[in-house]
């Protein structure tokens, strides 16, 4: 059974290379966040899609991280110039249902990113 | 703004024993409460999820429960195995659109 899948697993970064994160949500799941979670503390929220739409980004640290789902699918988090302070885990996480009044959500593996 | 805050922040236990973990939260209007596991190097997987209408939920040697006039909700894991050390995490929708805020987490190692 397929559950949500991230690529790449890991990716070291020198500072100021832009990075490109992919997530592939469980089939037919219309929900779609993104999350990022520092050592020793659980993850928070980024950005919420509901199909193609980004309906929530107010977790975005800056306007250096932007994140799409063209297609309601696939999702890419990129975050462009990137800084040793956003080395983090990055998790996406899918859910069957809209957003209200809201489902279980599905977590990949996610992808450590290192910037040095 | 919702607060989740998680006790004990890590626990040590020789493997038989019965646990509790604890969850708070400060805004008791919640829709549901999930319990998450986290182990090392891999996802973040789901236990159990409680509806703001349940009172708990069982899964194997796990029972969630969820006082919502408390702003609690407790974790308990049976006859403790080894297999069961990670970190456990408690979460619930705010803010809109059923994004999760998550407490810090429960480390917990299980030995021998």
């Amino acid at each position: 059974g397929a559950g949500v899948s991230q690529s790449p697993r890991y990716k070291v970064t020198k500072r100021g290379q832009d990075v490109a994160l992919r997530c592939d949500p469980i089939s037919g799941h219309v929900s779609l966040y993104w999350y990022r979670q520092a050592l020793g503390q659980g993850p928070e929220f980024l950005t919420y899609f509901n199909y193609e739409a980004q309906q929530d980004k107010s977790g975005l640290p800056n306007d250096r991280f932007s994140a799409e789902r063209p297609e309601g699918s696939i999702s890419t988090l990129t975050i462009q110039r990137t800084e040793q302070r956003d080395s983090a885990m990055y998790r996406c996480a899918s859910s069957l249902e809209g957003p209200y009044p809201g489902g279980e959500q599905f977590f990949g593996p996610g992808t450590r990113l290192t910037v040095l | 703004k919702q607060e989740v805050t998680q006790i004990p922040a890590a626990l040590s236990v020789p493997e038989g024993e019965n646990l509790v973990l604890n969850c708070s939260f400060t805004d008791s209007a919640i829709y549901n409460l999930q319990w998450f596991r986290q182990d090392p190097g891999k996802g973040l997987t789901s236990l159990l999820l409680i509806q703001s209408s349940q009172r708990e939920q069982t899964s194997g040697r796990l029972n969630a429960s969820l006082d919502k006039s408390s702003g609690r909700s407790t974790l308990y894991i049976a006859a403790s195995q080894p297999g069961d050390s990670a970190t456990y995490l408690c979460a619930l929708p705010s803010g809109g659109y059923n994004k999760l805020i998550f407490g810090a987490g429960t480390r917990l190692a299980v030995h021998p």
